[in-house]
């Protein structure tokens, strides 16, 4: 119940296109839904983040959908840029314990 | 602010052997929590600490532990050091004030146990 299903494992978009990678979670009790972004030798970097009273939150080019009946939620990514490619991780918290539960993560690349 | 520090940032040790990583939260964030992330397993939670006290931990054994001290520095300590323990140690700070729960992540930690 504490995992959050995280998928594709992998993607390749070309410059200019929609990015979507998507979560799943079973524990009612998340109530804050962060993305990450991870570049090699880096600590993942806050992105966006969203919470379950929210059906979507933008920022820039980012965008996540939530849809709280169907315990999902999707990392889009408008324009994709070939400095987006990354690892992406979606995550969950229940803001009660601090303790993030990590998808597997995303690779993504962006092609030229 | 200066972002998330954590010292030092590569490490190689001998199996048996023991470790402390270290870790300054950003200025005016209470909360440190460490995470182990490693290709197979993924990022994993290791412990939360507030104000000094180890609030919440997940999964490890006992040889993970750590500590926090009153200026919100936190340090990790792994003893009896195993081949599996070879990852990379990130440490992420919040305010945790109740609204703000955001949690920022340092470079991390790589430690190689040979």
């Amino acid at each position: 119940q504490q995992q959050v299903k995280q998928s594709p494992q992998s993607l390749i978009v070309q410059k200019g296109g929609i990015s979507i990678i998507n979560c799943a979670y079973e524990n009612t009790a998340f109530d804050y839904f962060p993305w990450y972004q991870q570049f090699p030798g880096k600590g993942p970097a806050l992105l966006i983040a969203i919470r379950p009273d929210v059906s979507e939150k933008k920022e820039g080019r980012f965008t996540i959908s939530f849809n709280k009946s169907a315990k999902q939620f999707s990392l889009h990514i408008m324009d994709s840029q070939p400095g987006d490619s990354a690892t992406y991780f979606c995550a969950a918290v229940n803001t009660g314990f601090q303790k993030l539960v990590f998808g597997t993560g995303t690779r993504l690349l962006v092609s030229p | 602010k200066a972002g998330v520090t954590q010292t030092p940032r590569y490490l190689i040790k001998t199996r048996g052997q023991q470790v402390t990583l270290s870790c300054s939260p950003i200025s005016g964030h209470r909360s440190v929590s460490w995470y182990q992330q490693t290709p197979g397993q993924g990022l994993q939670f290791l412990f939360e600490y507030f104000s000094e006290t180890q609030r919440n931990k997940g999964n490890f054994p006992g040889r993970f532990s750590g500590r926090q001290f009153s200026n919100s520095r936190s340090e990790m300590n792994v003893s009896t050091l195993e081949l599996g323990d070879s990852a990379l140690y990130l440490c992420a700070s919040s305010s945790w004030d109740g609204s703000d729960v955001e949690q920022y992540f340092g470079p991390g930690t790589r430690l190689t146990v040979t």
